[in-house]
């Protein structure tokens, strides 16, 4: 079955800094890669998503990159803000069932 | 109304008893799912409904039960459970389940503590 990788476990950014979580698939058949944020005691919450025949894709301070052939993709997040920090998940989906495998996930620390 | 919604919020139950979720969204979505999240862990996906007919079990024990009675409500019954059966179990639902790629709303959770 799939089996997400996500990188690195625990970051840690001034105020005002860019931010970058990466994930890695197993699986090529995977073509959905939604992020999720996870505040302390908060449901997740879908923050951005990818499609795998779009390789970028941009939401204001936040985009998302695919790259196929490697089977990874990122989140970037610039001009953080404390209001940043949380837990974020990626995930890999295929196109039928919506069954979505989460990364490990990232705990972000926006310091101000 | 864009919200999933759950009850109870926090539930303690010993290893004896039996116990529902519920879950419930009107926002017309006929995939309802049930997760479970560990404390620092990604949720783990156990139930998987779609148009009201169970689509995916994750090989979860017997002791939980799902149950859809129709397409806004989603029960998860507990009997018998363990204390490592402690966690945060959250409910979700999408537009739909077997095709494409719609988004997963998230409901708030249920802390479930077994003693």
């Amino acid at each position: 079955g799939e089996n997400v990788e996500q990188h690195p476990s625990t970051l840690s950014v001034q105020e005002g800094d860019s931010a970058v979580i990466k994930c890695t698939y197993s699986d090529s058949a995977s073509n959905y890669f939604p992020w999720y944020k996870q505040e302390l005691g908060k449901r997740p919450q879908l923050i951005i998503d990818i499609r795998s025949n779009v390789g970028e894709k941009k939401d204001q301070q936040i985009a998302v990159t695919l790259n196929k052939t490697a089977k990874h993709f990122s989140l970037h997040i610039t001009e953080t803000q404390p209001e940043d920090s949380a837990v974020y998940f990626c995930a890999a989906s295929k196109e039928y069932g919506n069954k979505l495998v989460f990364g490990a996930g990232t705990i972000l620390r926006v310091k101000s | 109304d864009t919200e999933v919604t759950q009850t109870p919020k926090h539930l303690v139950m010993g290893m004896t008893n039996k116990k529902s979720l519920k879950c419930e969204q009107h926002m017309g979505h006929r995939a309802m799912y049930w997760y479970k999240q560990k404390a620092k862990k990604p949720p783990e996906l156990m139930f998987v409904y779609s148009y009201e007919k169970l689509s995916i079990n994750e090989s979860v024990p017997s002791r939980f039960s799902p149950e859809c009675p129709n397409s806004s409500l989603l029960n998860l019954h507990l009997h018998a459970l363990q204390p490592e059966d402690s966690a945060l179990y959250l409910c979700a639902s999408s537009q739909g389940a077997l095709a494409v790629y719609y988004e997963q709303y998230f409901g708030p959770g249920t802390r479930l503590t077994v003693t």
